[in-house]
């Protein structure tokens, strides 16, 4: 079975320094894996998405995640944090064979400190 | 940007009532979901929808949930007698294709349902 874990519930950063959210993923298949962001108030945000096509992803908004399959992770960074990226971040593998349903880790609510 | 637009944005509702929720998914997309999340817990897989059929349900989704496309255009999520433990946001999504990577799931703003 598919599942997704997020190491931390929540992370800290002063603006203009790298964000690293961290996420490991369990799966029998070659996983498709995302990350969504929620912002306060908001619904949930594609910000970028492994095919499998490549283990450096890039997304929206300057943020990229490597899948790594030795380490089983799939981890987002962003070289330099903006104010505007304070939000829950979500990393979502897809259970195959079940209709599309997405698996959500806990979330990582990502706080940019001024 | 074609958007999943979901209404109303909060609903409140005494315990016992049925409620609607109601989601316009993106135009050319063919499957549907509905997810919810309740306060401080996970994002949960509800229901997934296509060529007017559930595809797969989770446990939550028992005889008290019913999905419908009643048009072309709208996609509800009916909750028939509603229990304080059915408080959360409920998200509605959409996707071109059965959900894989390529054709990644759409979300809308959600829903805040309150049950009294």
């Amino acid at each position: 079975a598919q599942s997704v874990t997020q190491l931390d519930s929540h992370v800290s950063v002063s603006e203009g320094t790298p964000v690293l959210l961290r996420c490991n993923y369990s799966s029998s298949y070659s996983p498709s894996l995302f990350w969504y962001v929620q912002h306060p108030n908001k619904g949930l945000q594609l910000l970028l998405k492994y095919t499998s096509a490549a283990t450096l992803v890039k997304g929206i908004n300057g943020f990229e995640a490597e899948f790594k399959k030795s380490e089983t992770s799939f981890h987002l960074t962003k070289p330099s944090a903006h104010m505007s990226d304070a939000a829950e971040y979500f990393c979502v593998v897809i259970h195959y064979n079940q209709g599309g349903k997405l698996i959500f880790g806990q979330g990582t609510e990502l706080s940019v400190k001024p | 940007e074609p958007e999943v637009t979901q209404t109303p944005s909060h609903q409140v509702t005494q315990m016992g009532q049925e409620v609607i929720l109601r989601c316009v998914p993106i135009s050319n997309h063919l499957y549907f979901y509905w997810y919810r999340q309740i306060l401080g817990q996970k994002v949960e897989f509800l229901v997934s929808f296509y060529n007017n059929e559930i595809s797969e349900k989770s446990e939550i989704f028992d005889d008290q949930f019913s999905v419908e496309r009643p048009d072309g255009s709208n996609f509800t999520l009916k909750i028939r007698s509603t229990k304080l433990e059915d408080s959360a946001m409920y998200f509605c999504a959409s996707s071109e294709g059965p959900g894989q990577a390529t054709q990644p799931q759409h979300f809308g703003d959600g829903t805040r349902l309150s049950i009294l």
